[in-house]
């Protein structure tokens, strides 16, 4: 079974950092091009940073670059994501997900960590 | 970077009936499209790719239509597990953008 689980969650101040990690089984992990997408309270979905399998390519949103940096242990089969000069705004829930090798959606979606910037 | 929108916003329907879910890009993904249902306190979860096809699992009762920049999600004969928010999201053109998402619930 594919299983996605997300870990590092927590209260963080604004300005701080944080790493969250996702651990990843049942599947060739570094066959797979990661994701982590967000959900801040009551909002929609946010696509936050993309790799490739072998971690050589980053992929960021315009907003998104310059604080979030998103890497892979393949040997660990774990992804990672740091965050860094927090703020109130970056409180969300953040998924791990999946994506086949060529055109194809995000799937499956690990459970979600959530991280809150707050003093 | 492509906009999606999703219409309506909200959406009323009696279990038993029918709904039909609205997505539109601002310029053409093909039939890169996918739909994803989230219930409250839960992670997206997949039900069509490619704009038309079912994820594994997925109910018939669930089917997607179009192309280009104009997409359909049909629930028909909704249950009460279908009341829910479906977000689309388009992973034709990078960034892969959702939708604002719109909420089904119970009439």
């Amino acid at each position: 079974e594919v299983q996605l689980v997300e870990s590092g969650g927590g209260l963080v101040q604004p300005g701080g950092s944080l790493r969250i990690s996702c651990s990843a089984s049942g599947f060739t992990f570094s066959s797979h091009n990661m994701h982590w997408v967000r959900q801040a309270p009551g909002k929609g979905l946010e696509h936050v940073a993309a790799i490739s399998g072998n971690g050589g390519t980053t992929y960021y949103p315009d907003s998104m670059k310059g604080r979030f940096a998103i890497s892979r242990d393949n040997s660990k089969n774990t992804l990672y994501l740091q965050m860094s000069s927090l703020r109130a705004e970056d409180t969300a829930v953040y998924y791990c997900v999946r994506r086949d090798p060529g055109s194809s959606p995000f799937d499956p979606w690990g459970q979600g960590t959530l991280v809150t910037v707050s003093s | 970077e492509i906009v999606m929108t999703q219409s309506p916003a909200t959406v009323s329907v009696s279990p038993g009936e029918r709904a039909t879910l609205s997505c539109r890009a601002s310029q053409s993904v093909s039939s890169d499209l996918a739909w994803y249902q989230q219930k409250p306190g839960q992670a997206p979860r997949l039900l069509i790719y490619g704009a038309s096809t079912r994820a594994p699992g997925i109910s018939a009762r669930f089917s997607g239509s179009g192309s280009g920049t104009e997409f359909t999600l049909t629930i028909s004969s909704l249950q009460s597990e279908d009341f829910a928010v479906y977000y689309c999201q388009q992973y034709d053109n990078w960034p892969y953008i959702f939708g604002q998402g719109t909420k089904l619930e119970i009439k």
